[in-house]
């Protein structure tokens, strides 16, 4: 039982280069979202997503992308990356979008952009 | 911004119970507070949730105020291992679920 699957672990990116952070769980959960954590701060939501083919913004989603073909996987996308997005990336999904339910973390991934 | 307020830090002697606060004075009829925990380096975990009644489960107890402007996690005997950031949430029907900054909890051996 995996949970929620993260990857890469560590990334470093020059400014202006492209890449795509892995997202995956294997608990059929209908919603997932991506939340970045930058030093002493909390967790800001970037996108989610409600469910196949459905997705949304969050507070901060400017210079990402996002897109859920399947239910089990949500990739962030960043198409020019800046150094304004060194940050730790965290995906959450959770059973329902509803409020009786809890959400599971992945591991995180640390992005530096140079 | 955030719908709760919770103390930056707090510090517990090890082996003691810890009662971490949380308010929430806009809260709605239908929001559930729910508690994470984020230990250095690792993602949040769920802890506890509620909507009315008070909550216990095998990490922690969950007490809510009768007006449910506050509640309070309560760790029955603080370990080393529950020093983390402690984050108190709610969870609104179909909505954005906003982070705090969280209280920093410090457990002295």
């Amino acid at each position: 039982n995996a949970g929620v699957t993260q990857t890469p672990k560590f990334q470093v990116l020059k400014t202006g280069q492209s890449m795509t952070l892995q997202c995956a769980q294997d608990m059929n959960h209908e919603y997932m979202s991506w939340y970045r954590q930058d030093p002493g701060m909390g967790l800001r939501l970037i996108h989610y997503s409600v469910g196949a083919g459905i997705t949304d913004q969050g507070e901060v989603p400017n210079g990402y992308n996002v897109s859920r073909s399947t239910t089990e996987d949500f990739p962030l996308r960043l198409l020019s990356a800046a150094p304004s997005q060194t940050s730790v990336y965290f995906c959450a999904s959770s059973y329902s979008w509803g409020p009786n339910y809890g959400y599971t973390f992945g591991s995180g991934t640390r992005l530096t952009v140079v | 911004d955030a719908k709760t307020t919770q103390p930056n830090s707090m510090e517990s002697n090890e082996e003691e119970p810890v009662h971490l606060p949380c308010n929430h004075s806009t809260i709605s009829g239908t929001d559930y507070i729910h508690w994470y925990r984020q230990l250095p380096s690792q993602g949040p975990e769920y802890v506890i949730h509620g909507l009315t009644s008070n909550v216990n489960n095998r990490m922690a107890s969950l007490a809510i105020a009768e007006d449910r402007k506050s509640s309070t996690l309560i760790l029955h005997r603080a370990t080393l291992r529950d020093a983390a950031v402690y984050y108190c949430i709610l969870k609104t029907s179909y909505d954005k679920v906003i982070f705090g900054p969280g209280t920093s909890l410090s457990v002295i051996p």
